[in-house]
């Protein structure tokens, strides 16, 4: 089992939708979550981080985490065709330690 | 623009050849990372330089080496190569030593490496 599982899509949503993104983990372990977007023929960004579990919103993201289920989420409200990008979620279990990605989403958005 | 430099940005080269990829980092970062992207394995970390010293390593091959620099570039040493060293090889920095939560990597646009 991966240590880290995210379906690498692609997702297509209309303009304006709501989008959910997920990964699940195995190591229970983790304590750091983050989110980074990768736009084509670019290098990741960080998007979003949380510790431990909870909510997480910054303006249209919202990153949730559920350490009982390891699941982690990144919500996208009124999304937009600039957000059509590869998301890849990412963990870690201490603050220097080394970071886990996800292979990443494809997302497009349809304008 | 991440202030992150890589050169080359295109690579292409044959099986059991060795190649070097170079790194900047954004000014006043002392953190360089380098890793992996294909396809398969996605985003891989290699190795962490602190300063001149290495941090952590990560998956790296023995056929591959990294340095850096007292000016804080970095050099990542690729030999024997084979064709599924064919990749996406990013570089990121930061200001410390961690690179999770507070300290956001800030990643350059990577080199494109094909192994023919």
């Amino acid at each position: 089992q991966k240590e880290v599982e995210q379906d690498p899509g692609p997702l297509s949503v209309p303009e304006g939708a709501i989008v959910s993104l997920n990964c699940t983990y195995s190591n229970s372990a983790f304590q750091y979550f983050m989110w980074y977007r990768q736009y084509s023929r670019k290098g990741p960004e960080l998007l979003m981080y949380t510790y431990s579990s909870g909510n997480k919103e910054d303006g249209r993201f919202t990153a949730q985490v559920d350490k009982s289920s390891k699941y982690i989420s990144l919500f996208i409200r009124d999304s937009q065709p600039s957000d059509s990008a590869t998301y890849l979620c990412a963990m870690a279990m201490n603050r220097d330690d080394k970071i886990i990605f996800g292979k990443g989403t494809r997302l497009h958005i349809l304008p | 623009d991440s202030g992150v430099t890589q050169t080359p940005k295109h690579l292409i080269t044959a099986t059991g050849q060795r190649v070097t990829l170079r790194c900047s980092p954004r000014s006043g970062d002392l953190s360089v990372y380098w890793y992996q992207q294909s396809l398969d394995q996605g985003l891989q970390f290699l190795i962490q330089y602190y300063n001149g010293e290495e941090r952590a390593k990560g998956n790296i091959l023995e056929r591959f080496s990294a340095q850096q620099f007292p000016d804080l570039h970095s050099e990542l040493n690729l030999s024997s190569l084979e064709l599924g060293d064919s990749a996406l090889y990013f570089c990121a920095s930061s200001v410390g030593t961690g690179g999770t939560t507070n300290e956001k990597l800030f990643f350059g646009s990577g080199t494109q490496l094909s192994v023919l």
